[in-house]
């Protein structure tokens, strides 16, 4: 079983809707993630947060926005999606910067 | 050049058999490298991580290859349960918390 939990586990949304995605630990961990990763492709970066502050944004488009209210929690808020952005979103967290990630089980997005 | 190449496979070996994956890295700087397993439609797991001296855990070895910038998993006696993707994961410098992974490589472990 997963330290990581992720709501919801599926999603589908319209372009017009907005819509979160929530991601909670209680590991301990001081570093957060959120990946898109695509079917047949690698997990691909879009945020980190480190110690509750935002530290790596890798150019990700404003309809996706970062969240995080706490140590153990994570959000993305997603609003007027493409259905381009249909994909599974998986939420990490890491002790330090070590690279030795625990991922959720993820969300699946469908944008129609 | 990739930042990281793995072969996609599939491998499709018996039960039992030995079967080894390489996966090369370009920036010769890099530090830290990883294993990850990914089952179908599931959530990427740390397998081993990979150190400069090589390590082992059960039926597992990873290698690192600094010359010629190329880390290795080797698989021994493999079971149906290995099915998966093997995810090659590396962490170049000065990029702390940006993991570069590998395409992967498929594995189906037949009867």
């Amino acid at each position: 079983d997963t330290e990581v939990t992720q709501t919801p586990k599926h999603l589908v949304m319209g372009m017009t809707n907005k819509k979160s995605l929530k991601c909670e630990q209680h590991m301990g961990h001081r570093a957060m993630y959120w990946y898109k990763q695509k079917a047949k492709k690698p997990p691909e970066l879009m945020f980190v947060y480190s110690y509750e502050k935002l530290s790596i944004n890798e150019s990700v488009p404003s309809r996706f926005s970062p969240e995080c209210p706490n140590s153990s929690l994570l959000n993305l808020h997603l609003h007027a999606l493409q259905p381009e952005d249909s994909a599974l979103y998986l939420c990490a967290s890491s002790r330090g910067i070590s690279g030795e990630l625990f991922f959720g089980e993820g969300s699946r997005l469908t944008v129609l | 050049r990739k930042e990281v190449e793995q072969d996609p496979g599939p491998f499709n070996v018996p039960e039992g058999a030995t079967v080894a994956f390489n996966c090369t890295y370009s920036n010769s700087a890099s530090q830290s490298f990883f294993w990850y397993r990914q089952d179908c439609r599931k959530e990427p797991k740390l397998l081993m991580s990979v150190y400069s001296s090589g390590n082992e855990d059960g039926r597992f070895t990873a290698q690192l290859n600094r010359a010629s910038q190329y880390i290795s998993l080797l698989i021994r006696d493999s079971k149906l349960s290995d099915s998966a993707t093997y995810l090659c994961v590396v962490n170049p410098p000065g990029t702390a918390s940006k993991l570069t992974f590998g395409t992967g490589t498929r594995l189906q472990v037949t009867l």
